[in-house]
């Protein structure tokens, strides 16, 4: 089975300040990861995902984030946030090569102020 | 746009009633879709994987029997939630496999339900 943990559950920020959300997983086979995004009262958007290939992620609204297998991390990084980024930001696993469920994290709560 | 619709958003009903709730992947076809529960300030629980044209799969934990899925056709899942109680009420969550990259699920909007 899988397991992911966030052990952030809320990071404040400064507006245009950098911010690191930070994700550990557990698997004992190969998983693919994914950050999701989800603003009050509405559904998850999918901010990046990691499959295979460069462990680099670049994503939608400047995020990105570094897959590390040896630490089994794969840590949310934006360099400069905005207001608009204030949401829960959820961490998830699924086992590669399969069309399989998601394990999510308990989710970080980005919270930015002026 | 919205990949997956939801609906309603918002659902206030009895304690004793059903509700159901609909999710349809649009513009595309899904043969799988998923139902999750999000209690506040919580994760989300997957409850049931649903697949089209078969039974659904549910997780360890959820009744079956109170929580009944529909996938009767590729782009339409629902949930109906039997004899609600207040227990029940809770932000459920949709997402469907988008064909193209069978890794990716898109998510709807969610349903509030609100049992009183």
């Amino acid at each position: 089975a899988q397991s992911v943990t966030q052990l952030d559950s809320q990071v404040p920020v400064f507006e245009e300040a950098p911010v690191e959300l930070r994700c550990n997983y557990s698997s004992s086979v190969s998983v693919y990861l994914f950050w999701y995004v989800q603003y009050p009262n509405q559904g998850l958007q999918l901010l990046l995902k990691y499959l295979s290939g460069s462990t680099l992620v670049k994503g939608i609204n400047g995020f990105e984030a570094e897959f590390n297998k040896s630490q089994t991390s794969f840590h949310l990084r934006k360099p400069s946030v905005h207001i608009s980024d204030t949401a829960e930001y959820f961490c998830a696993v699924s086992v590669s090569g399969t069309a399989s469920k998601l394990t999510f994290g308990t989710g970080t709560r980005l919270q930015v102020t002026l | 746009g919205a990949v997956v619709s939801q609906h309603p958003s918002r659902v206030i009903c009895k304690s004793g009633t059903s509700v159901k709730i609909e999710c349809r992947s649009l513009d595309f076809q899904a043969t799988t879709m998923f139902w999750y529960r999000q209690f506040p300030k919580k994760s989300l629980m997957l409850m049931a994987t649903s697949n089209e044209g078969s039974k659904a799969t549910y997780e360890q934990g959820v009744e079956k029997d109170k929580f009944l899925i529909n996938h009767a056709s590729l782009t339409l899942s629902t949930l109906t939630v039997t004899s609600a109680h207040p227990e029940d009420s809770s932000f459920y969550i949709c997402s469907a496999l988008f064909p193209l990259a069978k890794n990716i699920q898109y998510f709807g909007a969610g349903t509030r339900l609100s049992v009183l």
